[in-house]
C-alpha cells in the first residue's frame, strides 16, 4: 500500500537557521506529493505540491523537488522565521482515480527560537 | 470567511454514548471529505462525497460510524456507542473537483475533537 514516512520531531532551529525535513514515500506509479502545514490552532493548509517526477514546488520561501529516483520530497526553507513554528505533514495521492483520498506522513513540529 | 467550519470544535462523552459531527464545507466545492488524527499521527481517510453520493469508505469506519451528506452541503459524522479508542480528532476537508482541473488540494477545516471517557 501506500506510505509517508517523514522525520521525526520536534525540530528546534534558530531564527535564520536552513530548514530541511525528510520526506520519502512508497507508492504504485506516480502520485502527486504535497506538504501541509498545520499552524497552532487552525487547519491543516496546503504549503506547496508536486504533481510529477523533477517538479518543484514552492511557497512562502520554502521548497520541495519530487525526486522519482529516490522516491523522496525534502522540504527546504533557506531562513526560518519564528511564525514558521507549525507541524509540517508530508502527504502523497494516488495517480489512480480523481479523488484526494491523501496518505499523511506523522508530521514533524518545528519551533524556531529567537 | 467562508472556509471550512465544523462543529462542535470538541466534545466529551461517555463511553457507549453517540455523538455527532457536522462540517459545512466551502460553499462551491461539490467534493467533502472526513479523516480522522490521533495524537502523534497524520491524518487518515475515513470517506468521501461527491455532491450527496458517499463514493467511498475506508475499512477505518466501521459500522458504528456513519456520514450523510443529504443535500449535497453540510455533511454529518456519528459514532454510535463509542468506545475510548475513538477518541482523536475528526477533520473535514472539501475541494472542488472538475474534469478540467484537480489540483487535489484540500481545505480542511480545525477539526472537531472528542474525548471518550
Amino acid at each position: 500500500g501506500n506510505s509517508v514516512t517523514q522525520m521525526e520531531g520536534p525540530v528546534t532551529l534558530s531564527e535564520e537557521a536552513f530548514l530541511t525535513i525528510n520526506c520519502t514515500y512508497t507508492a504504485t506509479g506516480y502520485p502527486s506529493l504535497f506538504w501541509y502545514v498545520q499552524y497552532p490552532g487552525e487547519g491543516l493548509q496546503l504549503l506547496l505540491k508536486a504533481t510529477k517526477a523533477d517538479d518543484k514546488g514552492s511557497n512562502k520561501g520554502f521548497e520541495a523537488t519530487y525526486r522519482k529516483e529516490t522516491t523522496s520530497f525534502h522540504l527546504e526553507k533557506g531562513s526560518v522565521q519564528v511564525s514558521d513554528s507549525a507541524v509540517y505533514f508530508c502527504a502523497l495521492r494516488p495517480n489512480t482515480g480523481t479523488a484526494s483520498k491523501l496518505t499523511f506522513g506523522t508530521g514533524t513540529r518545528l519551533q524556531v527560537t529567537l | 470567511d467562508t472556509g471550512v467550519s465544523q462543529d462542535p470544535r470538541h466534545k466529551i462523552t461517555k463511553r457507549g454514548q453517540n455523538v455527532t459531527f457536522r462540517c459545512d464545507p466551502i460553499s462551491e466545492h461539490n467534493r467533502l471529505y472526513w479523516y480522522r488524527q490521533t495524537l502523534g499521527q497524520g491524518p487518515e481517510f475515513l470517506t468521501y462525497f461527491q455532491n450527496e453520493a458517499q463514493l467511498e469508505k475506508s475499512r477505518l469506519l466501521s459500522d458504528r460510524f456513519s456520514a450523510e451528506r443529504p443535500k449535497g452541503s453540510f455533511s454529518t459524522l456519528e459514532i454510535q456507542r463509542t468506545e475510548q479508542g475513538d477518541s482523536a480528532m475528526y477533520l473535514c476537508a472539501s475541494s472542488l473537483a472538475s474534469t478540467v482541473s484537480n489540483t487535489g488540494e484540500l481545505f480542511f477545516g480545525e477539526g472537531s475533537r472528542l474525548t471518550v471517557l
